[in-house]
């Protein structure tokens, strides 16, 4: 069964400090990954995606990697702020049509002043 | 910008109750998505719609109908609310159909729903 694991469930941090969020999958074949950020009370919005082929993408303060061999991503958040507490949601396409999509289960980050 | 908007942002309903959950979209996109989000759970996806009046089931569709008469339009139904039915109901849209590396799903801002 295809999944999509993240770790840590939860994450509290300093504003101002870095941090790393992982997502580790076993989505095959694949296609390509998501990271989205998903306010509290609102629907997710894609921060970055990555294809098979693409081992890094930034936007802005964010940094995804993609490790296809290992099948592990990560989201790097630089200098955090206040705005950035929200979940974060790893999303991996299955290149089997039908736009069919694994979701991860998020981490749940919490920055603090 | 694409803008997908959902009927409610919360809603109260009583067990038995026939519910209607709307989801509209402006960007002309073919598919059309109802997920729940459940903690602990992620996104869970109920139904899917890549054409007008067609449907096809997704992960979890039991206790869930769906109607596309327009393409702009995806309607999620509770025939009959229960509680383990509360839930928060996402509405999503992409451009169209088939395996696109860039195939981005566009959420609405989700309906809160509670089942007493």
């Amino acid at each position: 069964k295809n999944q999509v694991e993240q770790s840590p469930q939860s994450l509290i941090i300093l504003e101002g400090k870095n941090c790393t969020l992982q997502c580790n999958y076993t989505v095959s074949p694949f296609s390509n990954l998501r990271w989205y950020k998903q306010d509290t009370g609102r629907g997710p919005v894609s921060l970055t995606i990555m294809t098979f082929s693409e081992n890094t993408k930034s936007n802005r303060r964010y940094t995804a990697t993609l490790d296809a061999d290992t099948k592990q991503s990560s989201l790097h958040i630089t200098a955090s702020q206040l705005s950035d507490s929200a979940s974060y949601i790893c999303v991996v396409d299955f290149s089997g049509g039908y736009q069919k999509v694994t979701f991860g289960t998020g981490t749940k980050l919490q920055v603090i002043p | 910008d694409v803008k997908v908007t959902q009927s409610s942002r919360y809603l109260v309903k009583r067990t038995g109750e026939k519910v209607f959950l709307e989801c509209v979209q402006d960007m002309d996109h073919e598919n059309m998505f109802w997920y729940r989000q459940d903690p602990g759970l992620g996104l869970r996806l109920i139904y899917f719609s890549y054409d007008v009046k067609m449907k096809e089931k997704g992960d979890i569709p039991e206790g869930y109908s769906v109607s596309r008469e327009k393409k702009e339009r995806f309607s999620l139904i509770l025939e009959s609310a229960s509680t383990n039915q509360t839930s928060m109901y996402l509405c999503a849209s992409s451009l169209f159909f088939g395996d696109s590396s860039y195939n981005e799903q566009f959420f609405g801002p989700g309906t809160r729903l509670t089942v007493l």
